[in-house]
């Protein structure tokens, strides 16, 4: 497997424009996590999915930002309208299960996303 | 809510030498995870703990939890330069499916 891949890698949109992420986790793999690095605020957890279903949301900034995912091998983020301050990397990660059976995540390589 | 913290924020150590960093939670948890971030890369899982284990070796990693003062820690021994990135820990709350990290660890090992 290629691993969870994530596109496009890098983004420079200008403000006020719909940007949208997309994401495509390791096949058979059950829970889907987006998240947004920062240097200030670090790795935060926006949203995350099992079975194509989101779970928590609590992490999602604003209303400007929303997420899916229509089907097993896919997912996107969509940030509408864009501002200076969503600028940061955005990851997407997959895992096959969690909790007590304890899984590890496996991480795309992220979305740079320059909001100018 | 975030659940990892790591401490200190930046380690710079000589190659060879052991390098530890610390990771403290807020809640029960069901497991912990550490994972290694190369510079401009994605997170990399490294060693997980589950919260009835008290300690877990792989390779030149080794891994303790305190569940009694919530918080772990990583030892890695005689560090390389290869070793440099940030280092982070995530921890999966109990009767939760959130993993959530801390601001990481930068570490640095000079050659």
């Amino acid at each position: 497997d290629a691993g969870v891949i994530q596109s496009p890698r890098h983004e420079v949109t200008e403000m006020g424009q719909e940007v949208t992420l997309r994401c495509k986790p390791i096949s058979g793999h059950d829970y889907l996590f987006w998240y947004r690095q920062t240097m200030m605020r670090g790795l935060e957890l926006l949203i995350y999915f099992n079975n194509n279903v989101p779970i928590d949301d609590s992490g999602m900034p604003e209303d400007r930002f929303s997420a899916k995912m229509p089907n097993a091998s896919f997912s996107t983020l969509k940030i509408q309208p864009s501002e200076p301050r969503d600028s940061a990397v955005y990851f997407c990660a997959s895992t096959p299960l969690f909790g007590n059976s304890g899984t590890e995540a496996f991480f795309g390589q992220g979305t740079r996303l320059t909001v100018v | 809510s975030q659940q990892g913290e790591e401490d200190p924020q930046a380690l710079s150590i000589q190659e060879g030498e052991n390098a530890t960093m610390n990771c403290s939670y807020k809640t029960s948890i069901n497991n912990l995870q550490w994972y290694r971030q190369n510079s401009g890369r994605g997170l990399v899982h490294l060693i997980l703990i589950r919260s009835n284990e008290r300690e877990k070796h792989s390779g030149r990693l080794r891994v303790t939890l305190d569940t009694s003062k919530k918080s772990s820690s990583l030892l890695i021994t005689a560090s390389r330069a290869a070793d440099t990135a940030s280092y982070f820990c995530g921890a999966i709350g109990a009767g939760s499916y959130q993993l959530t990290f801390g601001k990481g660890t930068k570490l640095s090992v000079i050659p």
